[in-house]
């Protein structure tokens, strides 16, 4: 049963169309990251909310944002999309009753138009 | 900011034999040392992992040993087989922050 839910797999958007990702756990974590993976490279992250508290990494343009609603989940919003964009972006969660196991989702893979 | 080194990038190996990753992380801080393994247009998938309080762990033909004074840390495959063939991917953190990854190391297993 998959634990943390990306939605939708796949994404098209237009050069500058706003986007938003999804993201959905059933794990009531605490802890929720999202990276960006672009082909043959590493994961990076973006940034990651602590319960409600919003940590941003430096080099995470202003271009992306996030929203955590509630534990369940969490949004990628993307402003304006540029080519530069289209990556794979993953979530993940982690409890750190857990010993910061972090759990990732499926992945959305972004394309720009 | 935690940087995280990997090598080789490419590693291929006769199935059977074993296969070696290494990584070094910069922060004294981290102490939280996973293994990933991904296969194409699939998740990460943590295989092993490996706390600053402890020197080696093994898990059947999967092992991790951390040097912590040297700041370096490696995966072991042994008696490999083609199911083993994935991009894998060390990392290091800490607490709540996310994970700093290594490049990847792409695993080929020769029949």
């Amino acid at each position: 049963d998959a634990m943390v839910i990306q939605n939708p797999r796949y994404q098209v958007t237009q050069f500058g169309k706003p986007v938003t990702l999804s993201c959905s756990q059933t794990l009531n974590h605490n802890v929720m990251y999202w990276y960006q993976q672009k082909s043959s490279q590493a994961p990076k992250l973006l940034f990651h909310y602590y319960d409600k508290d919003f940590n941003n990494e430096a080099d995470t343009p202003d271009n992306f944002q996030s929203r955590r609603p509630n534990t369940s989940f969490c949004f990628l919003d993307i402003r304006s999309p540029g080519l530069g964009d289209a990556a794979m972006y993953l979530c993940a969660t982690s409890s750190l009753g857990q010993k910061n196991i972090q759990y990732f989702g499926a992945g959305t893979r972004l394309s720009v138009l | 900011g935690e940087n995280v080194e990997q090598h080789p990038s490419t590693l291929s190996v006769q199935e059977g034999d074993s296969a070696v990753i290494k990584c070094t992380y910069s922060d004294s801080a981290s102490n939280y040392f996973p293994w990933y393994k991904q296969e194409l247009g699939k998740r990460p998938q943590l295989i092993i992992d490996i706390r600053s309080n402890v020197g080696e762990k093994k898990d059947q033909r999967i092992a991790v040993t951390l040097n912590k004074t040297a700041k370096h840390f490696s995966l072991h495959i042994t008696e490999t087989q083609p199911e083993d063939s994935a991009v894998y991917f060390c990392a290091a953190g800490g607490g709540a922050d996310g994970l700093t990854f290594g490049k990847g190391t792409h695993l080929i297993i020769q029949p």
